[in-house]
């Protein structure tokens, strides 16, 4: 399994460009979820989806879209890109087990808009 | 929203000394989740607690789910130049997708 991958690794956008940040899962998970993590603090969840078809907003959801065609790809859409968007993006999956849920990330991707 | 609040924000210790660090919250957890991340990576799973009261080991690792859900600790025994990186802790109400997480705590182990 490749677990989770997210690509681009870096990218660099001008203010008022748009994106998409992609992120797969090989591991048939239900859940995943985008956090953002600034310098220095710990993340921040921007958008969630519990299945195909299904998403809901975060704490940090503004500038964001998502959406969940199927169960393993859940694109993150940057609509107008600007300073404050300049952060490390991760991806997550998860499944439910009998006790509880296990979350794990993808790699990252870094994004700077100048 | 629910805050989680890290402590200690860092740590800079001898290698073999042993390490404590905890998290706590204004309100309960159904689950808490213990990461590390590395320096250019995401954070990697280390303990998943599911129970009140429940203490979990992985390896040289412990973590315990406090007994009112809302704090947990994570200590690290005999601590070595690997175990460098930050250690984030997480919490679950009810949705797997929605976790919270604390600031971090960075590890810095001197050899």
């Amino acid at each position: 399994n490749a677990g989770v991958t997210q690509t681009p690794k870096f990218q660099v956008l001008k203010t008022g460009q748009s994106m998409t940040l992609q992120c797969a899962q090989d591991m048939n998970h239900e859940y995943m979820s985008w956090y953002r993590q600034d310098p220095g603090m710990g993340l921040r969840l921007i958008h969630y989806s519990v299945g195909a078809g299904i998403t809901d907003q975060g704490e940090v959801p503004n500038g964001y879209n998502v959406s969940r065609s199927t169960t393993e790809d859940f694109p993150l859409r940057l609509l107008s890109a600007a300073p404050s968007q300049t952060s490390v993006y991760f991806c997550a999956s998860s499944y439910s087990i009998e006790a509880g849920y296990e979350q794990y990330f993808g790699p990252g991707t870094r994004l700077t808009v100048t | 929203g629910q805050q989680l609040n890290q402590s200690p924000q860092s740590m800079f210790i001898q290698e073999g000394e042993d390490v404590s660090m905890n998290c706590t919250s204004s309100s309960i957890f159904n689950t808490w989740l213990w990461y590390k991340q590395d320096p250019g990576e995401g954070p990697v799973l280390l303990i998943a607690l599911y129970k009140a009261g429940e203490l979990t080991s992985n390896g040289r690792l412990t973590a315990q789910f406090g007994i009112t859900r809302k704090d947990s600790f994570l200590n690290i025994s005999a601590s070595i130049p690997s175990d460098v990186g930050i250690y984030f802790c997480a919490g679950q109400l009810t949705n797997a997708g929605k976790s919270t997480f604390g600031d971090g705590t960075t590890l810095t182990v001197k050899p």
